[in-house]
C-alpha cells in the first residue's frame, strides 16, 4: 500500500519569501513522486517530477523538489514567491510498474501575501 | 505533455436529468481517469480504465457509469442527477508506466456541475 502525507492544508508566504510545501510519503517499493498545481476553476498542472536519477529535481516556475529516501519525504521548494504562485499543491506517489494507481495527497493551499 | 478535452466545462442542471461529462484524449494513452473534487477539497478517484473495454471503479463510490468505447474517448454519465452529485469532475490519462513516464497522469480543464 502507499499513501501521501501533505503537512499544512494551508501555507502562507510573504512575497520574496521561500516557499516550502512538505511531503511525506509511504510506498513498499521505490517510488515515483509528483507535484501538481492547481490554480482556481482549473485541471491539475503537472510541476514536476520524479522517476530515477537525480534526486534533485526541477520542475516548472522555478520550483524544484528532494527526493530523500532516508526521510522518505519529497518537498517542495522555491526561493522565492511571486504572487502568481498562490494555488493548491497536491503531492502524489505511485509504484513502479504499469497498472499502479496514483495517490494523491490532500493538498496544500499557498497563498502569498503582497 | 498530454492535450485532454473536456466538456462542458460547466453545466447547471435539473434534478432528475440524465448528463454526459465527455472527455478525450489525443496521446493514445491507454490508462484514463475520473476524480471527483469538491472546492478546495482532496481529490477522489471514481473510475479509471486500462484501455477500451476496460472499466473499474476507483476508491469512493459513485451513482456515474463511463465507458471506454474507443481509446481516446472516457465519457462519464449520470443517468439521474441529484444535488449531491454538484462537484467537479476532472478526467485525466497516463501512458503504461516506465522508467521515465512513472505513471504521469495529466488533467483536463474540469468539468463544473451544479444540479439545481
Amino acid at each position: 500500500a502507499q499513501s501521501v502525507t501533505q503537512l499544512g492544508s494551508h501555507v502562507s508566504v510573504s512575497e520574496g519569501a521561500l516557499v516550502l510545501l512538505r511531503c511525506n510519503y509511504s510506498s513498499s517499493v521505490p517510488p515515483y513522486l509528483f507535484w501538481y498545481v492547481q490554480y482556481p476553476n482549473q485541471g491539475l498542472q503537472l510541476l514536476l517530477k520524479y522517476t530515477t536519477g537525480a534526486t534533485l529535481v526541477k520542475g516548472i516556475n522555478g520550483f524544484e523538489a528532494e527526493f530523500k529516501k532516508s526521510e522518505t519525504s519529497f518537498h517542495l521548494t522555491k526561493p522565492s514567491a511571486h504572487m502568481s504562485d498562490a494555488a493548491e499543491y497536491f503531492c502524489a506517489v505511485s509504484s513502479s510498474g504499469g497498472y499502479q494507481k496514483v495517490t494523491f495527497g490532500t493538498g496544500t493551499k499557498l497563498q502569498v501575501i503582497p | 505533455e498530454a492535450d485532454i478535452y473536456q466538456t462542458p466545462r460547466y453545466l447547471v442542471i435539473g434534478t432528475g436529468k440524465k448528463i454526459t461529462l465527455e472527455c478525450s484524449q489525443t496521446m493514445g494513452h491507454d490508462k484514463m481517469y475520473w476524480y471527483q473534487q469538491d472546492p478546495g477539497m482532496e481529490l477522489h478517484l471514481i473510475h479509471y480504465s486500462y484501455g477500451v473495454n476496460s472499466t473499474e471503479k476507483g476508491d469512493l463510490s459513485s451513482e456515474s457509469t463511463v465507458s471506454r468505447i474507443r481509446t481516446e474517448h472516457f465519457p462519464l454519465t449520470l443517468e439521474s442527477a441529484r444535488p449531491s452529485h454538484t462537484s467537479q469532475y476532472l478526467c485525466a490519462s497516463s501512458e503504461l508506466g516506465t522508467r521515465s513516464s512513472g505513471n504521469t497522469i495529466y488533467f483536463g480543464e474540469g468539468s463544473w456541475l451544479t444540479v439545481v
